[in-house]
């Protein structure tokens, strides 16, 4: 079975241009999250997808920062205009079952690493 | 809001011996889930083990276990027998049982294997 799996593994932009990060999740998963790691620290979530219904974005920066997740399957994470502060680890990860159910485990994928200049 | 925290930034174990990685977290909560995820240079995180909060049995996966202490909110990793591939930074993980919500994590633990 595949994991999950992002595009591009590495990103070098300069500074106020956009970028796009790409996620497809493990098939058949209904839960799909979008993580940021700093240099040193664990990841910290920037959105959580249930199918097609961002039910948790409270930590996304919407000034510079949308998601989204067409047909509850691919997700795209997109930065315009990025700063330098940017560069990071962005992680994708997801889960099979949704809320009211058992937490189940979370599957990461690769991760995206960000240089902005 | 929970928070998890790892003490020890690095540690490091000779080749086959056995190593205890530590974790405390704090909640209020009392049904949540726990655990470790291992990190290697290239970036994905690996899912190592789980412990769901009412059990009361501490969980295994082979060479990994957890020592789970439920009242002092302690969740600490063994590894024994350990090879050159579990070398790799550590992060222990909390999560509530409301469905799928999000992982805090730990700061980590950077694992060194010493041949």
């Amino acid at each position: 079975e595949a994991g999950v799996v992002q595009s591009p593994r590495y990103k070098i932009i300069e500074k106020k241009q956009p970028v796009a990060f790409w996620c497809n999740p493990i098939s058949g998963h209904n839960t799909l999250y979008w993580y940021l790691q700093n240099l040193g620290q664990g990841p910290e979530l920037l959105i959580r997808y249930e199918n097609e219904e961002a039910v948790d974005d409270s930590q996304l920066p919407k000034d510079r920062f949308s998601a989204e997740r067409l047909k509850g399957v691919d997700s795209t994470l997109k930065i315009q205009p990025a700063e330098l502060g940017d560069s990071a680890v962005y992680l994708c990860a997801s889960s099979a079952r949704t809320s009211g159910s058992e937490t189940d485990t979370q599957y990461f994928g690769p991760g995206t690493r960000l240089t902005v200049l | 809001a929970q928070t998890v925290t790892q003490s020890q930034p690095e540690m490091s174990v000779q080749e086959a011996e056995t190593v205890t990685l530590s974790c405390t977290y704090d909640t209020s909560e009392s049904d949540y889930y726990l655990f470790w995820y291992k990190q290697p240079p290239s970036r994905q995180m690996i899912l190592v083990i789980r412990q769901e909060a009412y059990k009361q049995q501490n969980a295994t996966e082979n060479r990994f276990s957890v020592n789970f202490q439920k009242a002092a909110k302690s969740f600490s990793l063994k590894i024994s027998d350990s090879q050159l591939g579990d070398a790799a930074m550590y992060f222990c993980a909390y999560s509530s049982n409301f469905g799928n919500e999000k992982l805090t994590f730990g700061t980590g633990t950077r694992l060194t294997i010493i041949p």
